[in-house]
């Protein structure tokens, strides 16, 4: 059963373009959606997170949009550069605050940015 | 501050051996997580542990197993190695009243 869907599962933007991926969740218990971005060889890394208190949180040019009601929440990235090239995954996870409970990971995006 | 660090970065063993890897999580961070990364399943949570206790189990048979020392270093075992068992081993910290996990670069398992 999963959990979060992702998609889509590739993405290709030209230089300065908006990537936006979308993910979905079936547990209405989840309380944290954070983004991660994975580079080749690499462990995910935090890009920015979001508690569905809010309906929006940038932070340069990465933003989250989160649609309780639709149970749907998705990741901007303005003025998409090459060196954005990676793998995003959406996460989701029960008892913020507490750092007690494990991440579901969506199946994640690659996105290549293209000059 | 130092990040997560994983030993070894790469393993290679055969079907029936079995393999241990090591975590040491940011300084300060006492819950350690450990995922499994492959390009079929995508990550999937192993178990998490604090203050040498496991808190949660993911859905994984008993072959995976892990500790963790007083020093919040956490070590997972896999036992009697399968085929499918071959993925990146991924370590997450996190500090106590956080959410926010920190991953280490990982272990490439390889079994042949």
């Amino acid at each position: 059963q999963q959990q979060v869907k992702q998609s889509p599962q590739s993405l290709i933007v030209q230089k300065g373009g908006i990537s936006i991926i979308n993910c979905a969740y079936e547990n209405t218990a989840f309380d944290y959606f954070p983004w991660y971005q994975q580079f080749p060889g690499k462990g995910p890394a935090l890009l920015i997170a979001i508690r569905p208190d809010v309906s929006e949180k940038k932070e340069g040019r990465f933003t989250i949009s989160f649609n309780k009601s639709a149970k749907q929440f998705s990741l901007h990235i303005m003025d998409s550069q090459p060196g954005d090239s990676a793998t995003y995954f959406c996460a989701a996870s029960i008892g913020s605050g507490s750092g007690n409970t494990p991440l579901v990971f969506g199946k994640g995006t690659r996105l290549s940015v293209i000059a | 501050k130092a990040g997560v660090t994983q030993t070894p970065r790469y393993l290679i063993k055969t079907r029936g051996q079995q393999v241990t890897l090591s975590c040491s999580p940011i300084s300060g961070h006492r819950s350690v997580s450990w995922y499994q990364q492959t390009p079929g399943q995508g990550l999937q949570f192993l178990f998490e542990y604090f203050s040498e206790t496991q808190r949660n189990k993911g859905n994984f048979p008993g072959r995976f197993s892990g500790r963790q020392f007083s020093n919040s270093r956490s070590e997972m075992n896999v036992s009697t190695l399968e085929l499918g068992d071959s993925a990146l081993y991924l370590c997450a910290s996190t500090r106590v009243g956080t959410d926010t996990q920190y991953f280490g670069p990982g272990t490439r398992l390889t079994v042949l």
